[in-house]
């Protein structure tokens, strides 16, 4: 079963807009999670991270936010940039848990 | 800075065929990561090593053995192939333990299984 779930494949927007990656989970136990990017033909790259107890952690244009009723997350990039074009991982775990990920979103920035 | 390497980067092998996957870092890290990428899905966990001298089944071990050489290495084995077992695999370390910690990726290793 698939306890963490990206549920848009792909997502365009125009450069310089906002992009929301979305993300839902389905195991209350998990308390850590985290965004990597990917590239083609490479591995992916760790992006930002946020602790359950916490509701929103910014690292320049980007911001992912943590509601943990609805057990969903997001990631904001603003503003976006065509090198943001990747496929994005939402990765989720816990003590007792390894790290489950998402399926990814495919982000195209168009110029 | 080569961060966390894997070899090949491609192989073919034939159904009942045996093939070792090889995974070394050089950021002194104590933990490893091996997961399998298929289309559509997330990254599966395979194993894991949160030190050295110490292994443990992920969310997909069957079919897979590794070894934890040192500190640096950490192999993927598959005993006899299958053609479910054509996937892109991944290598991946982190600094310590902890689900919390970020991980370092290498650019995987694309296998095909007729």
């Amino acid at each position: 079963d698939q306890q963490v779930k990206q549920n848009s494949p792909s997502l365009s927007v125009q450069e310089g807009r906002i992009s929301i990656l979305n993300c839902d989970y389905t195991n209350s136990m998990f308390d850590y999670f985290l965004w990597y990017k990917k590239y083609p033909a490479e591995g992916p790259t760790f992006l930002i991270s946020i602790s359950s107890i916490k509701d929103k952690n910014e690292d320049g244009r980007f911001t992912v936010f943590l509601n943990k009723s609805a057990k969903h997350l997001s990631l904001h990039i603003v503003p976006s940039q065509p090198g943001d074009s990747a496929v994005y991982f939402c990765a989720a775990s816990s003590t007792n848990n390894d790290m489950r990920f998402g399926a990814g979103t495919r982000l195209t920035v168009k110029p | 800075n080569a961060g966390v390497t894997q070899t090949p980067k491609f192989q073919v092998l034939k159904t009942g065929q045996s093939m070792t996957l090889q995974c070394a870092q050089d950021m002194n890290h104590n933990s490893m990561y091996w997961y399998r990428q298929d289309p559509g899905m997330g990254l599966r966990l395979i194993y894991y090593s949160a030190s050295e001298g110490t292994t443990d089944k992920g969310e997909v071990p069957n079919g897979y053995n590794v070894s934890r050489l040192n500190k640096r290495e950490f192999s993927l084995r598959l005993e006899s192939a299958a053609p479910s077992q054509t996937s892109v695999y991944f290598c991946a370390s982190s600094e310590a333990g902890g689900w919390d910690q970020p991980q370092h990726f290498g650019d995987g290793t694309r296998l095909s299984i007729l």
